[in-house]
């Protein structure tokens, strides 16, 4: 199966910097990977996602990076607001299956 | 609907005692997914239903755990026997997915599940 890691368990950033989340994955056929956004009491929220015929992706103030060659992706919140504050994870689909095997997450906090 | 909605938000249950976790799916929505989420961990995969039919089962920790889908839709997640170690929260999420291509999960709220 997919092991799946988060480098970091909490991130603390000042509003308005930038943040970066990195994730690991062990799997080097893996070729779909998703950044998702957990808010407290909620389910997890997709953000976006990349496939591996690509190295980088953005969004509205995200971009997540790829690097097949170490197996490491990361996601990187511009201009980080109070609302940004969450657990994010990364996750990983098994090969057209059906499972997604999920990171351990890391907990954003946004100081104001 | 909306979105994903679970019921009940939470449950407090004795161990030993059975329990029933619903999830109402999107409208429309063929594929539907158990997770479960322990404290300070990623979602964990449980099943995955494609219609009525469960299609990967093999996230099920034992044989105390069921799930249902009967008309395609609505899912009951059922715990016979709980023990304390099932304490978490249940996620459902459901797809547009054939279960063959990779399509956006929608999450629900999760019920979160205290045995005692």
């Amino acid at each position: 199966g997919e092991s799946v890691g988060l480098h970091l368990p909490t991130l603390s950033v000042q509003e308005g910097d930038n943040s970066i989340i990195n994730c690991a994955y062990s799997n080097s056929a893996s070729d779909y990977f998703i950044w998702y956004k957990q808010e407290s009491g909620k389910g997890p929220q997709f953000i976006i996602d990349i496939r591996s015929n690509m190295d980088k992706r953005q969004g509205q103030r995200v971009t997540v990076l790829l690097n097949k060659t170490v197996k490491h992706l990361s996601l990187q919140i511009a201009a980080t607001q109070p609302g940004d504050s969450a657990v994010y994870f990364c996750a990983v689909p098994e090969k057209f299956g059906n499972q997604f095997y999920f990171g351990t997450g890391t907990s954003l906090t946004v100081i104001p | 609907g909306a979105g994903v909605s679970q019921t009940p938000s939470n449950k407090v249950t004795e161990k030993g005692k059975y329990v029933e976790l619903r999830c109402d799916p999107i409208s429309g929505h063929t594929a539907l997914y158990w997770y479960r989420q322990s404290l300070g961990q990623g979602p964990e995969f449980l099943i995955y239903f494609q219609g009525t039919g469960a299609a990967d089962d093999s996230g099920l920790p034992n044989d105390r755990f069921f799930a249902v889908r009967p008309e395609g839709s609505v899912s009951t997640l059922k715990i016979q026997r709980t023990e304390r170690g099932d304490s978490a929260v249940y996620l459902c999420a459901s797809s547009a997915s054939s279960g063959t291509v990779y399509n956006e999960q929608f999450f629900g709220p999760g019920t979160r599940l205290t045995v005692l």
